[in-house]
């Protein structure tokens, strides 16, 4: 079956430290995204990609980086310049950008302490 | 600031009763979109709307979108148990040649046997 796949589930680090989580995708969807979510606060968009090899900053991205070298993955880097790292983290695809309907993938729980 | 607002943010149920949710936006909207999150789960794509009026139901769910494409209701009858979690309307804003997918804060659902 095609879907999202995240990893880890669980993620935890140290302050500090940078941490890369990952999503890959075999819908063959050509635009991704990530969101980070926290409680009482909705979804806010990190950085989304409408190509390989093309990428832009959402409305959270200072503290985050990503890159798309593959239609299939878009890999997110926490760095330690995000102050207030822990959070939820969603990755979802769509099939063409511009408001077209997300598939999310389970999730990433990072934890920084 | 948020530009789209859904209320309320927690809503209990009896088992059986009727609830609706509402989402509001401060601007016209290109469309709005509703997913589902189960408690530890992740967002769900349920429907979308395009045109102003437009009523969509699914079973005992009814989507509506406002004339003035500014705000949508999800109105669930006889809720039941497997109801339970938190429901997001995303609406596109028309900011650019991608638009933005806005998400409200959720409608969290209880819902009491």
């Amino acid at each position: 079956d095609g879907g999202i796949t995240q990893s880890p589930k669980y993620l935890f680090r140290k302050e500090g430290q940078n941490v890369t989580l990952s999503c890959e995708q075999n819908l063959n969807h050509d635009a991704m995204y990530w969101y980070r979510q926290d409680p009482g606060q909705g979804l806010r968009l990190i950085y989304y990609s409408q190509i390989v090899n093309d990428f832009q900053k959402g409305d959270i991205a200072e503290g985050y980086s990503v890159s798309r070298e593959k239609k299939e993955s878009f890999p997110l880097t926490v760095t330690s310049a995000q102050k207030n790292p822990t959070a939820f983290y969603l990755c979802a695809s769509s099939m063409e950008g511009r408001g077209s309907p997300l598939h999310f993938g389970n999730g990433t729980r990072l934890t920084v302490t | 600031g948020q530009q789209v607002m859904q209320i309320p943010q927690y809503q209990h149920v009896q088992e059986g009763e009727d609830f609706t949710t509402y989402c509001n936006s401060s601007t016209t909207l290109s469309n709005i979109q509703w997913y589902k999150q189960r408690p530890g789960g992740h967002p769900v794509f349920l429907i979308q709307l395009v045109k102003s009026g437009e009523v969509k139901k699914q079973k005992r769910l009814t989507f509506q979108f406002g004339e003035a494409k500014k705000n949508s209701s999800l109105h669930i009858t006889a809720t039941q148990t497997t109801d339970v979690g938190t429901y997001f309307c995303a609406g596109l804003v028309p900011t650019d040649s991608w638009g933005k997918l806005q998400f409200g804060a959720g409608t969290q659902v209880v819902v009491t046997p």
